[in-house]
């Protein structure tokens, strides 16, 4: 079944203490991005991947690392979590090539909460 | 600047009326146009999309959206909506080139009226 998985589903860490939310797809796709979604601001990106090492900022990426290593993965990191990226995150993938970015497929969501 | 323009935050219709969510984009060139839905506690799902061809497309759960080149709008349209309908939605844009991010809108959410 093709997919975007996303672990852990929810995760509720403390202040500074390192963490990586997994991403991954199984369709071959170039395009992978990271958003979250926080009430009244709708999706906002964080980082976002044209393709293996080729990653870029997207709108809001203090405080966040990302790497593409490989095609299908695409970790979050957040290497000192703080309460303000307390947020649901959502990973998307999508092809990219010549003709353009087509429509994304996303995960189902990471609820992260930093206290 | 590319950009996309939802201008509705929220918006409450009747259970059987019509429903019309806004979407306007500022980009360079014809982009290609997707509408997503998110219900509850759930991921997004797409409803439709704009690539080229007929300006009206349609899409699962009913759905239809009309890209106007003129209006530099893709306005997502339904007949009859259901309670089933009730969700955020979001209008989102992509360009014809390489190297290109989708944008999305902040969305509208949608309330159903009993």
């Amino acid at each position: 079944e093709a997919q975007v998985t996303q672990n852990p589903r929810y995760l509720i860490t403390v202040t500074g203490k390192k963490l990586t939310v997994t991403c991954s797809q199984n369709m071959n796709h170039e395009y992978m991005s990271w958003y979250r979604q926080d009430p009244g601001l709708g999706l906002r990106q964080i980082y976002y991947s044209m393709n293996v090492e080729v990653t870029d900022k997207g709108d809001v990426p203090e405080g966040y690392k990302v790497s593409r290593k490989e095609k299908r993965n695409f970790p979050l990191i957040l290497e000192s979590p703080s309460p303000n990226q307390t947020s649901l995150y959502f990973c998307a993938s999508s092809f990219s090539g010549l003709g353009g970015t087509y429509e994304q497929y996303f995960g189902p969501g990471t609820r992260l909460t930093v206290t | 600047a590319q950009s996309v323009t939802q201008p509705d935050i929220h918006i409450t219709v009747s259970e059987g009326a019509s429903l019309e969510l806004r979407c306007n984009y500022s980009y360079g060139a014809t982009p290609y146009l997707f509408w997503y839905v998110q219900s509850p506690g759930q991921g997004l799902q797409l409803l439709l999309k704009y690539f080229s061809g007929d300006t009206l497309v349609q899409g699962i759960k009913g759905f239809e959206a009309e890209f106007k080149r003129s209006q530099s709008s893709f306005n997502l349209r339904k007949p009859s909506v259901h309670w089933s309908d009730a969700a955020e939605y979001f209008c989102a844009v992509g360009a014809r080139s390489s190297a290109s991010k989708i944008i999305f809108g902040s969305g509208t959410r949608l309330s159903i009226r009993p």
